[in-house]
């Protein structure tokens, strides 16, 4: 069974840092990209960013861009995102999910609250 | 960046009536297009990729039509569970983008 399961959240000030993992298993890790999805409170989907299998490409939305860092460790079958100089508007439910062409699975998702 | 535009915003139907959902592409994305299935409190579940196949696990009353910039997801005999929002993405650049969401109510 597919399983990713998201850890780090929590509440952080303004211009704070904050590391997301996400722990991937059932699967070859290796084999997938994966991506971080967000989504504020009462609001809809925002894709954060995505890894290809051996980092080969990344890329970020502009929202984040110079602020997140996203990476991956296949030794342990795990996903990160690293956030920096937080901001209230990156307060959300953030998802780790898996590409098969479209995100297949997703994790349940662990909450950023970014509030002074 | 692709944006796309689902429409209606809210839908609200009875049982076992048919759904149709519209999602539409600011340009050109041949059929890669999917569609998720979002309940309160519980994360996305996919339901169609690449525009009209089924995911694992999801039933026949589910179909995915439509190509380059128009695209519909058609629920039949809608079941109190269809309640939720959808919401279509697109991953035919690498940067993925989703629509604003469809809320479909079950009366």
């Amino acid at each position: 069974e597919v399983l990713l399961v998201e850890s780090g959240g929590g509440l952080v000030k303004p211009g704070g840092s904050l590391r997301l993992s996400c722990a991937a298993s059932g699967f070859t890790f290796s084999r997938f990209g994966m991506n971080w999805v967000r989504q504020a409170p009462g609001k809809g989907l925002e894709w954060v960013s995505s890894v290809t299998p051996y980092s080969s490409n990344i890329d970020y939305a502009d929202s984040v861009m110079g602020r997140f860092t996203i990476s991956r460790d296949d030794a342990n079958n795990s996903l990160s995102l690293q956030m920096n100089s937080l901001r209230a508007e990156d307060t959300a439910v953030y998802y780790c999910t898996r590409n098969l062409k479209h995100f297949d699975y997703w994790g349940r998702g662990t909450l950023v609250t970014v509030s002074s | 960046e692709i944006v796309l535009t689902q429409s209606p915003a809210t839908l609200s139907l009875s049982p076992g009536e048919r759904a149709t959902l519209s999602c539409r592409a600011s340009q050109r994305i041949s059929s890669g297009l999917a569609w998720y299935q979002q309940k309160p409190g519980q994360a996305p579940r996919l339901l169609i990729s690449d525009a009209a196949n089924r995911a694992t696990g999801i039933p026949a009353r589910f179909t995915g039509s439509g190509s380059e910039t128009d695209f519909t997801l058609t629920i039949t005999t809608l079941a109190p569970e269809d309640s939720a929002v959808y919401y279509c993405h697109q991953r035919y650049n690498w940067r993925s983008t989703f629509g604003q969401g469809t809320r479909l109510e079950i009366k």
